[in-house]
């Protein structure tokens, strides 16, 4: 399954909120999971089986979605946010999205 | 807690063989699988293969032909062999702990660069 992110690069003010999507090639039954991952840092997971939060991980961070279409929502952007984040699908075989990096205005 | 680290050549010549290890605390690999991810700067990541925990391996069909996942669970140690490396094999490699089919713990990640 070939997971494509939209869009690339989102810039957005802090207090926003932010969605980022991510679209398979087909049917991912809800097996989706959504890492943040900072400057030199390794991945962080944020998000499994599309909405369930991973201990520890602040309440603004959301996920949605169905099928073949996914979103990550952050209610109210902060400064820490600046990352690159990235989706990944655990249906068929193991695959990652190619990223939307996301910047403060 | 649970800890993964990775430890190997940050060098290796084209054609050559890339050997990793992954040592791990904080929990038994005998229980939880680990597997191998890895991401070329500026890209995103890759699975590369698992070791489950009752010693069985899965690898992804792009590499299955180069790659080699094996463990000493008395040393609490998963091994990554792959062979006939190319440039573009140049990344950072990661061991993570599995928690049901997604990644939730990660090693610090160690690059490997592939040039003669």
């Amino acid at each position: 399954i070939q997971l494509t992110q939209s869009p690339s690069l989102l810039s957005a003010s802090v207090g926003d909120r932010v969605t980022l999507s991510c679209k398979g090639s087909q049917n991912i039954n809800n097996y989706l999971a959504w890492y943040q991952q900072k400057l030199g840092e390794a991945p962080k997971l944020l998000i499994y089986n599309t909405n369930s939060l991973q201990t520890g991980i602040p309440s603004r961070f959301s996920g949605s979605g169905s099928g073949t279409d996914y979103t990550l929502t952050i209610s109210s952007l902060q400064p820490e946010d600046v990352a690159t984040y990235f989706c990944y699908q655990y249906n068929n075989g193991y695959t990652f999205g190619s990223g939307t990096k996301l910047e403060i205005k | 807690q649970v800890q993964l680290k990775e430890s190997g050549p940050g060098l290796v010549q084209p054609s050559e063989t890339l050997s990793l290890t992954c040592t791990v605390s904080g929990f038994s690999l005998t229980s939880y699988s680990v597997s191998w991810v890895r991401q070329p700067s500026g890209k995103g990541p890759e699975w590369m293969g698992k070791m489950w925990y009752d010693g069985d391996t899965a690898y992804n069909s792009v590499l299955k032909s180069r790659l080699s996942i094996s463990r000493d669970t008395s040393k609490n140690q998963v091994f990554l062999k792959m062979n006939s490396l190319q440039t573009d094999d140049t990344g950072t490699y990661y061991c993570t702990r599995d928690g049901g089919n997604w990644f939730a713990y990660w090693g610090q990640g160690t690059l490997v660069t592939v040039s003669s």
